[in-house]
């Protein structure tokens, strides 16, 4: 079993549509940090929580600690945000190792 | 702009061709990280450079091996690759190595094994 577990692995939305994905992780962490890859293209840092939330645009993450749970929210969703969603957790202590989820592959359709 | 470079984007090479991937950064971060991804799968931690010092996972085959001549470049050598190497390599770097750092990746190189 994988520490860190994605949902839903696919998700297919029509443009506006508001969006959650989520991650659950089974160790204790010091930050979640949710990611974004478009096809063929590199990872870019969404955010990266410790508690409570963050938002940036049309993009809110949360983390309930306590749950060991964070979700991923799009809001007014449009087809650029079509990519790959990863959330990864880093450990306890000095190390800045992630451990990635499998990723949720999103699609926007116009 | 701050960033972090890889080249080539796509190489190819041939089965047992020894080859090397680059990765430069103009963060002047402590710690580059290399990273292979191979189809549908998640990224999975190579090793990293923490300065010079260079920290290997357990996992990683000794096919792989890494430089860091300085603080801004990095490259990651597959002495003999194999097919099942075929992947997109990521470098990334960070401030630090706090678990509370944010990784700043490059774009990848996507390596064919022929």
């Amino acid at each position: 079993k994988n520490e860190v577990e994605q949902s839903p692995q696919n998700l297919t939305a029509q443009e506006g549509e508001f969006i959650t994905i989520n991650c659950s992780y089974s160790v204790g962490i010091s930050a979640l940090h949710w990611l974004q890859q478009h096809p063929g293209g590199g990872i870019v840092s969404l955010f990266m929580l410790s508690s409570g939330k963050k938002k940036h645009g049309r993009l809110i993450a949360t983390i309930n600690i306590q749950e060991k749970h964070s979700s991923l929210h799009i809001t007014a969703s449009h087809p650029r945000d079509s990519a790959v969603y990863i959330c990864a957790s880093s450990g306890e202590g000095n190390t800045g190792k992630l451990i990635f989820g499998q990723g949720t592959t999103l699609q926007v359709k116009p | 702009d701050a960033m972090v470079i890889q080249n080539p984007r796509y190489q190819v090479t041939q089965f047992g061709k020894p080859v090397t991937l680059s990765c430069s950064q103009t963060l002047n971060h402590n710690v580059m990280y290399w990273y292979q991804q191979k189809s549908s799968q998640a990224p999975k931690l190579l090793f990293h450079y923490y300065d010079k010092d260079f920290n290997n996972e357990a996992d990683t085959p000794d096919n792989f091996q890494s430089r860091r001549p300085n603080t801004s470049f990095c490259f990651l050598d597959i002495r003999s690759p194999g097919l099942g190497d075929a992947a997109m390599y990521l470098c990334a770097t960070s401030r630090d190595d706090h678990s509370t750092d944010t990784q700043y990746f490059g774009p990848g190189t996507r390596l064919t094994v022929l």
